[in-house]
């Protein structure tokens, strides 16, 4: 049962246009949310993240959408760069279940120049 | 650059071996977790300790174990070898519980 899922395995973009990566949850359990970004032969960095509490959370180019009613998370970039090109994952934690993160399958983001 | 560290970066060994991996978390973190990420899975949590004690597990089989030293290093053992375990096996730390896990480079598996 995938309790975090990314729909869009792929998605692509114009440099300089809106970026919007999405994200399901099924468990109304989580209650803090992460984007993480990766690249080949690396580990994945962390992006930005979101508590329950918020709808909201924006940091320089990136924001991040929490709609709880609709368990759906979204992870905004604008403008997209190339250097964006890579596999971004959304996550998902309980603060009190040991903050094991659970995973979604990831979106491969191109970036066009 | 995280500040998280794994060694080693890549591992091929034969079906039926064991090998350890090791994860030195970031400077003061207390908490060490380790992730799978196999080809047709995502990452998987495996396990996480806090200040040397087991503090949550996940989908870790009973041929793996861990441990988080006095100095908080980790290091995760998997036995009993199968094709199957080949994957990339992640570390990630963090401050404390419920903070933003910061995750290293990955140590690359491959059991032939």
């Amino acid at each position: 049962d995938q309790q975090v899922k990314q729909n869009s395995p792929s998605l692509s973009v114009q440099e300089g246009r809106i970026s919007i990566l999405n994200c399901d949850y099924t468990n109304s359990m989580f209650d803090y949310f992460l984007w993480y970004k990766k690249y080949p032969a690396e580990g994945p960095t962390f992006l930005i993240s979101i508590s329950s509490i918020k709808d909201k959370n924006e940091d320089g180019r990136f924001t991040v959408f929490l709609n709880k009613s609709a368990k759906h998370l979204s992870l905004h970039i604008v403008p997209s760069q190339p250097g964006d090109s890579a596999v971004y994952f959304c996550a998902a934690g309980r603060g009190n279940a040991g903050n094991m993160l659970t995973f979604g399958g990831g979106t491969r983001l191109m970036v066009k120049p | 650059d995280s500040g998280v560290t794994q060694t080693p970066k890549h591992l091929i060994t034969a079906t039926g071996q064991r090998v350890t991996l090791r994860c030195s978390p970031r400077s003061g973190d207390l908490s060490v977790y380790w992730y799978q990420q196999s080809l047709d899975q995502g990452l998987q949590f495996l396990i996480q300790y806090y200040n040397g004690e087991e503090r949550a597990k996940g989908n870790i089989l009973e041929r793996f174990s861990a441990q988080q030293f006095p100095d908080l290093h980790s290091e995760l053992n998997l036995s009993s070898l199968e094709l199957g375990d080949s994957a990339l096996y992640f570390c990630a730390s963090s401050s404390g519980t419920g903070e933003t896990q910061y995750f290293g480079p990955g140590t690359r598996l491959l059991v032939l």
